[in-house]
């Protein structure tokens, strides 16, 4: 089946400085991948619909300078939260469609789990 | 109200029980999945449906669209299914976003 992978799988950063989370297709073509968000036993939250070659589109209350998502070629979609704060401090999920598997299907990978400090 | 609404929130259940996990949504839809998130925190994807009955293993997931309803059904449950189940649809009107329901946490003892 397809596989999304995301690097690295956790970081603990310090209070002012950004991260960069990457997510990657290993085995198709992603036209669109998805970040989420998501709290402690809560759901998740879609920040913002990216496609290969064009701007991200950012869910209503995302903001667009705090999360940056960079989607530069069909196997890779990077998010860079800047100057982090402790609030930022979450799980992030991507997914991810494409040239792959049933329309429709969505491929998520295995999260990146940020802690700021 | 949520879009999309799942019962129970929180099951329990004793090893090879079978368990039922329902998910009801207001929407129209083009496509219903149902995701798999163990502690961890990775999320798989169990099944996508539009219509009729997929089975995978010990699981099945059915879907009624006239009613707007899917359930996801654990056979002879194990402790490793202890995971949240999330049912997340893909409104007919939008072929991109999911929208998700909230999950829900079951644990099997042995």
């Amino acid at each position: 089946g397809a596989v999304v992978s995301q690097h690295p799988s956790w970081v603990i950063c310090k209070s002012g400085t950004s991260v960069k989370i990457e997510c990657r297709s290993l085995d198709f073509q992603a036209t669109t991948m998805f970040w989420y968000r998501q709290f402690p036993k809560q759901s998740l939250m879609l920040m913002a619909t990216s496609n290969e070659g064009s701007k991200a589109t950012y869910e209503q209350g995302v903001e667009k300078d705090k999360f940056l998502i960079n989607h530069a070629s069909l196997t890779l979609s990077t998010l860079t939260v800047t100057s982090a704060h402790p609030e930022d401090s979450s799980f992030y999920i991507c997914s991810a469609t494409g040239l792959a598997g049933q329309p429709y299907e969505q491929y998520f990978g295995p999260g990146t789990r940020l802690t700021v400090t | 109200k949520n879009e999309v609404e799942q019962s129970p929130q929180n099951l329990t259940a004793q090893e090879g029980e079978f368990i039922t996990i329902n998910c009801s949504y207001s929407v129209g839809i083009s496509a219903l999945h149902w995701l798999q998130q163990h502690p961890g925190g990775g999320i798989v994807s169990l099944f996508m449906l539009s219509s009729g009955k997929k089975k995978h293993g010990r699981l099945i997931a059915t879907i009624n669209i006239q009613e707007k309803h899917s359930s996801l059904h654990i056979t002879a449950s194990h402790p490793r299914d202890s995971a949240v189940y999330i049912c997340a649809v893909r409104p007919r009107a939008n072929t991109d976003k999911l929208i998700f329901g909230t999950g829900t946490r079951l644990q099997v003892f042995p």
